[in-house]
């Protein structure tokens, strides 16, 4: 099964300035999704940004962005002008292309500071 | 609206109990999923389901059982042979949002504890 990695298990960062989370993940599929989510102190899950691997373009969601490097296998999440709701654990995540099989990584609590 | 309720939002289990958390869609999805989230981690693959009567096992499927005999249900039974199943437990269904991009559609989570 594929494995997705983060790194960083907690990250902090002052409101209005930018932050980076890091992701890799471990495939030998040419086809599949990258995600992240964020998942606040009331625990549900909320998507942030999806990436089709076949896309070069990195996708963008408001303050949100990625940084896809297929090769690399990396797939990294800045957020711009944190803001203090941004406050959360993120976790990336991995679904193949062929089946519904989704793997997520550890997450990175990430702190956002006044 | 349409969603998933997972049911109930904290469960107690005695040891050596079976105990089962339910999960109803009522999103046509075909494929559901259960996750297990241990405090301050990730979320583990437990069992998914691609469509009715199917299912495969995930990384942590010992000590869980599954069923999907209706598309809008797929319940977990958390059997006596798990001896640590205290744990936050997430369900979720994979389809399309109004921008028909494919995401995960989750619950609102079971927290399971041990008396």
């Amino acid at each position: 099964a594929q494995t997705v990695t983060q790194s960083q298990p907690e990250m902090s960062v002052q409101e209005a300035e930018t932050v980076t989370l890091s992701c890799t993940y471990d495939t030998s599929e040419s086809d599949y999704y990258l995600f992240w989510y964020k998942q606040p102190p009331s625990r549900q899950m909320i998507l942030v940004i999806r990436q089709e691997a076949y896309k070069q373009q990195n996708a963008t969601e408001n303050r949100f962005s990625v940084n896809f490097q297929k090769a690399a296998k990396s797939f990294s999440l800045k957020i711009s002008d944190s803001q203090l709701g941004d406050a959360a654990m993120y976790f990336c995540a991995y679904r193949s292309w062929g089946n519904n099989d989704m793997r997520f990584g550890a997450g990175t609590r990430l702190t956002v500071k006044p | 609206d349409g969603g998933i309720t997972q049911s109930p939002k904290y469960l107690f289990r005695k040891e050596g109990q079976n105990v089962t958390l339910s999960c109803e869609q009522n999103l046509n999805h075909d494929a559901m999923y259960w996750y297990r989230q241990d405090p301050g981690q990730g979320l583990r693959l437990i069992y998914y389901s691609q469509i009715v009567n199917d299912f495969q096992k995930g990384d942590i499927a010992e000590g869980y059982s599954v069923s999907r005999e209706k598309k809008e249900s797929f319940p977990l039974t958390v059997t006596s042979a798990q001896k640590n199943p205290t744990a936050f437990y997430l369900c979720a269904s994979s389809g399309y949002d109004r921008n028909l991009n494919e995401k995960l559609f989750f619950g609102s989570g079971t927290q399971l504890s041990v008396l």
